[in-house]
């Protein structure tokens, strides 16, 4: 079957560095995005990967390794509007979404 | 900012009723989807649509139904509300051809069944 794994709950202090994994074991791959969504409100698109490597946006980063099945969004510079759920799903071979349960990101200041 | 709107936002009903939670977007978006999210738990694909007159079933699709006659709107009802329909419902489009996978949500519908 389809798996996308992250760890459910992080901390980290505001102004601090946090880095968020994702493994996944999916049919084909047509790449892997991560959305953030706020509490009580819907998912907004962050990032994109399909080819290995780092894509940086701002504060945000987002790593690709297919080879091993991961991925990691990092971010800098933490503020407490960060606080959120992030979402890490990956395109499969008939380019549907497969999503992982969200990882809940708390900002202690 | 994304143009695609959900009703009604907050829903409580009883069991048995039949119900229709409305979705339309102003992007001229060709892909439209259902998806349903439980707190804490991944997003499950209910329904898509590839354009007019064409839908498809996701993974919990079986108890309820989808229509797009037309390009902007794609309603979801459920026949026969139970409790276990409770949770939160999101609508999302994307332009046909942008394989970034990059959907535009709208704001959700909460429903609750007593």
């Amino acid at each position: 079957g389809q798996n996308i794994d992250q760890p459910t709950e992080m901390t980290a202090t505001e102004g601090a560095i946090v880095q968020i994994n994702c493994t996944y074991q999916t049919s084909g791959f047509n790449g892997l995005f991560w959305y953030q969504q706020h509490a009580g409100e819907a998912p907004t698109f962050l990032s994109y990967n399909v080819l290995d490597g780092l894509e940086e946006k701002g504060r945000f980063s987002s790593f690709l390794s297919r080879s091993k099945g991961y991925s990691y969004l990092l971010l800098k510079e933490l503020q407490m509007k960060d606080s959120a759920s992030y979402l890490c799903a990956v395109m499969d071979s008939n380019y549907q979404l497969i999503w992982g349960a969200g990882t809940k990101l708390i900002i202690k200041p | 900012e994304a143009d695609i709107y959900q009703t009604p936002r907050y829903l409580v009903i009883g069991t048995g009723k039949k119900i229709t939670l409305e979705c339309s977007q102003t992007m001229g978006h060709d892909k439209m989807y259902w998806y349903q999210q439980d707190p804490g738990m991944e997003l499950h694909l209910i329904h898509y649509s590839y354009g007019v007159n064409s839908t498809e079933k996701g993974d919990l699709s079986s108890e309820s139904t989808v229509s797009r006659i037309r390009t902007e709107h794609f309603p979801l009802t459920l026949e026969s509300a139970r409790p276990s329909h409770t949770s939160q419902y999101l609508c999302a489009s994307s332009p046909m051809g942008y394989e970034t996978g990059e959907l535009f949500f709208g704001e959700g519908s909460r429903l609750t069944v007593l």
